[in-house]
């Protein structure tokens, strides 16, 4: 079983759609969460961090973090076509040194 | 700001030779970095973790002796490919920590090493 699991996708949304995408964590000690944007031939960018169980939001991505559930999502709302991308869920599983573990990640398209 | 450079942005290389790469912090200090290495259409994979001053811890399955790992500041760590192949073709990430209670990974932008 892997220890952080993504649906590999594609998601496709039509523009100005709400784009869900969710990961779910083995480890019940995992405290940090976070979600990264990653374009083809490209490295990873850091879209949001999250710790407590609720929401959290910046602009247009709302992070949710369930840890009763194991259940971190990303939404994005008004999709543009510039969205496209994949998304990397990364837990730090309380290993020393900042270790995150990755998802698969999902691919998502946004179509116009 | 966080911001992590990689230098070289591309390599090709002959089949035999070392190639090193730098992975820097430009304006943040970081205790920890780490190296990944990614295949076309694959996830990130973790190769090792560098702390300053210290030796890298190694995920099982890579090669210490091939994929030499130097953290010699709080800024710059460097990856050696030493007698690389052409199955050692990949995309090489870095991506540093702070130093302090937050556990954020900053990415650098990535080295595309091609070996003939």
């Amino acid at each position: 079983q892997k220890e952080v699991e993504q649906n590999s996708g594609p998601l496709s949304v039509p523009e100005g759609a709400i784009a869900s995408l969710n990961c779910t964590y083995s480890d019940r000690v995992s405290q940090s969460f976070f979600w990264y944007r990653q374009y083809s031939g490209k490295s990873p960018e850091l879209i949001m961090s999250i710790y407590s169980n609720g929401d959290k939001e910046d602009g247009r991505f709302t992070a949710q973090l369930n840890k009763a559930s194991q259940y971190v999502s990303l939404l994005i709302r008004d999709s543009q076509p510039s969205d496209s991308a994949t998304y990397l869920c990364a837990v730090n599983m309380g290993n020393a040194g900042n270790m995150l573990t990755f998802g698969g990640g999902t691919r998502l398209m946004v179509k116009p | 700001g966080a911001v992590v450079s990689q230098h070289p942005s591309w390599v090709i290389c002959k089949s035999g030779t070392s190639v090193k790469i730098e992975c820097r912090s430009l304006d943040f200090q970081a205790t920890t970095m780490f190296w990944y290495r990614q295949f076309p259409k694959q996830s990130l994979m973790l190769m090792a973790t560098s702390n300053e001053g210290s030796k890298a811890t190694y995920e099982q399955g890579v090669e210490k002796d091939k994929f030499l790992i130097n953290h010699a500041s709080l800024t710059l760590s460097t990856l050696t490919v030493t007698s690389a192949h052409p199955e050692d073709s990949s995309f090489y990430i870095c991506s540093a920590a702070r130093a302090g209670p937050t556990d954020t990974q900053y990415f650098g932008p990535g080295t595309r090493l091609t070996v003939l």
